[in-house]
């Protein structure tokens, strides 16, 4: 079975500059979130979606960022415009039920430079 | 809103050592709360986890040893293997229900 998936792995763009980070969670999988880990600090919680509804978005940034799960399947990510603090690593996990008694799984997570 | 306190960020164990890892939580909602272990160029994957109707949970080398009166909880890594080499995350659930991480410890199990 295939795991949570990200893509890109790495992306490097200049400050004021547009990136969209994809994730495709595992077949089923109704509960997908988001979370980023600036420069070897803590794995911060971004949102939650519960199929294509935001059931949480509680750790968003500010609105540089939008995320969406159109359809329920596959979640997308945008920066619009790009700080240099956004810089990070961009984290997907989905889980079968929510709460954070169910497990979560985690993609490879995208690194993201911005400069 | 939820902090937890992981240390130390780093550790530097020889083969067949204990490893040990600490985290410290304010408030908790929820009695759950995961390990998770991260190599190089993967994601955190979940490595072992505790309900704290127990005190200790333990599945093979791995314990986590948890104080609900102190608001702490530790993974002990007993017989340390430098395929143990890793980054490990404690977490717990804030008011939200959503997991707060800890800072990451960067452990190396040195042959």
């Amino acid at each position: 079975e295939a795991g949570v998936t990200q893509f890109p792995s790495h992306s490097v763009i200049e400050k004021g500059q547009t990136v969209t980070l994809r994730c495709d969670p595992i077949s089923g999988h109704d509960n997908l979130y988001w979370y980023r880990r600036v420069m070897g600090k803590e794995i911060k919680f971004l949102l939650h979606f519960v199929k294509e509804s935001k059931q949480d978005e509680s750790g968003m940034p500010n609105n540089r960022f939008l995320a969406e799960r159109t359809g329920g399947t596959y979640s997308t990510l945008k920066v619009q415009p790009a700080e240099l603090e956004d810089s990070g690593v961009y984290f997907c996990a989905s889980s079968l039920l929510p709460g954070p008694g169910s497990e979560q799984f985690f993609g490879p997570g995208t690194r993201l430079t911005v400069l | 809103q939820q902090q937890v306190k992981q240390s130390p960020q780093s550790l530097i164990v020889q083969k067949g050592g204990i490893s040990i890892i600490n985290c410290a939580y304010e408030n908790t909602a929820f009695d759950y709360f995961p390990w998770y272990q991260q190599f190089p160029g993967k994601g955190p994957a979940l490595l072992i986890a505790i309900r704290p109707d127990v005190s200790e949970k333990k599945e093979g080398r791995f314990t986590i040893s948890f104080n609900k009166s102190a608001k702490q909880f530790s993974l002990h890594i007993m017989d340390s293997q430098p395929g143990d080499s890793a980054t490990y995350f404690c977490a717990a659930p804030g008011s939200a229900r959503q997991l707060t991480f800890g800072s990451g410890t960067q452990l190396t199990v040195l042959p």
